[in-house]
Parts: structure tokens; sequence; C-alpha cells
């Protein structure tokens, strides 16, 4: 089955410390994006993705980092600058960006706490 | 810029009875719009979508929703509640013209009562 997969799906984060979450898809498709999801805030974009090694900063992109190597895999590091990094963190994808009436696709999630 | 809102954060409802919840947006130009369904811990799946054609589209689990232009709203309805319907909502939209970028709602999340 072709889909989205986020690993791990809880991760815990001393202070100080980067971590990295996983996020693969086996849909072929081009665009990828990060949002984080905070109680009664709806989804906010982190960054994302229309192609290889092209990203661009969505809303809330401070304190994240991402990398874009591969079409099927795109990484999100959240950094010791972001200071509230506690949420929960949605990769999704869709088909060739420049087609804005194609639905998004998710990955069920990776809640990050505080240590 | 694009926004989207949900009146009411959360709704609830008997079984049986029916769903209504409420999605409008802010565009002059009207954009494509979106439901999406999340249970807890889990990601967004896709209910329905309005890109061009009928006003009014079917989805799935029996929610459909309609585009009203004039309006600028997209709002959920489904004529029967089931306890399995019990979630979290979130309309979003994309703008014709930003590359598949969508801008989302707040969210409701919805209440069903024996």
């Amino acid at each position: 089955d072709g889909g989205i997969t986020q690993s791990p799906k809880y991760l815990f984060r001393k202070e100080g410390q980067n971590v990295t979450l996983s996020c693969e898809q086996n849909l072929n498709h081009d665009a990828m994006y990060w949002y984080r999801q905070d109680p009664g805030q709806g989804l906010r974009l982190i960054y994302y993705s229309q192609i290889v090694n092209d990203f661009q900063k969505g809303d809330i992109a401070e304190g994240y980092s991402v990398s874009r190597e591969k079409k099927e895999s795109f990484p999100l590091t959240v950094t010791s600058a972001q200071k509230n990094p506690t949420a929960f963190y949605l990769c999704a994808s869709s088909v060739p960006g420049q087609i804005s009436n194609q639905p998004q696709h998710f990955g069920d999630g990776t809640r990050l706490s505080i240590l | 810029a694009q926004s989207v809102t949900q009146l009411g954060s959360h709704v609830s409802v008997s079984e049986g009875a029916l769903v209504l919840l409420r999605c409008n947006y802010s565009s002059s130009v009207p954009p494509y719009l979106f439901w999406y369904v999340q249970y807890p811990n889990q990601g967004l799946q896709l209910l329905l979508k309005y890109t061009t054609g009928a006003t009014l589209v079917k989805g799935i689990n029996g929610f459909e929703a309609e585009f009203k232009k004039s309006e600028t709203s997209f709002h959920l309805t489904k004529p029967s509640a089931h306890m399995s319907d019990a979630a979290e909502y979130f309309c979003a939209v994309s703008p014709i013209y930003n590359f598949n970028k969508f801008y989302f709602g707040s969210g409701t999340k919805l209440n069903v009562k024996p």
C-alpha cells in the first residue's frame, strides 16, 4: 500500500538537544510538507518542498531545519533554538505542487515532548 | 493573506441527528476547498474536496459539503450522525495561484452523544 510513514511515533527531547523526525513516502509525490499541530490552533506550516534539493520556509520555520536529498524523504530537525517544541508534527505530500487542486496526504504524526 | 474560519471549536450532536460544521474562507478568488477528519493521535484523512463543477460534493462516510461563492462558505453536513463520526474536522483551502500551499482552519471537535 502506498502511503506516508512517520517515525518515531513518540519522541522525547532533552534541553539543548537537536532531534530529527523522519518522513518517508512511496506515493511518488513531488511535493512534501511539515506541519506543527497545537491544540486549538489547527495546522501551521513549518517547511515545504516542491522538488528534490529545494525547500521553502513556511509560517513558523524558526528553530527548525529540513533537507530534501531524495524524492521519498523529507526529514525535519527540531533544533535547540526551538524553545517550545512540544507538539504533534505531521508530514504530508501531494502530486506536483503546481497543481493546486490536489489533496495533501498525511502521515500518522510524531508527538514530541520535552524531558 | 488567506484565512479560514471554522465557527465553533466544539460541536455536540445526538446520534442520528444532523451534523453541520461551518467553514468560511477569505478570498476574492474562490480557492480549492477541502475537508479532512482526524481521529486521536492520527494524521488527517481526506473527506471530500471541491475544485470545479458541481457545488455540492459528496465524500466518504456519508458526508457532503456545498460550496457557496456568494457566502464564501463550504459547510460540511451529514444527515444522521453516528458514534464513529466523533473526531476533529478541519477545513482547508488551497489558493489557485499558490502551488498547493494549504491553509487550515483551527478545527472543530465533533462529539456524538448516544
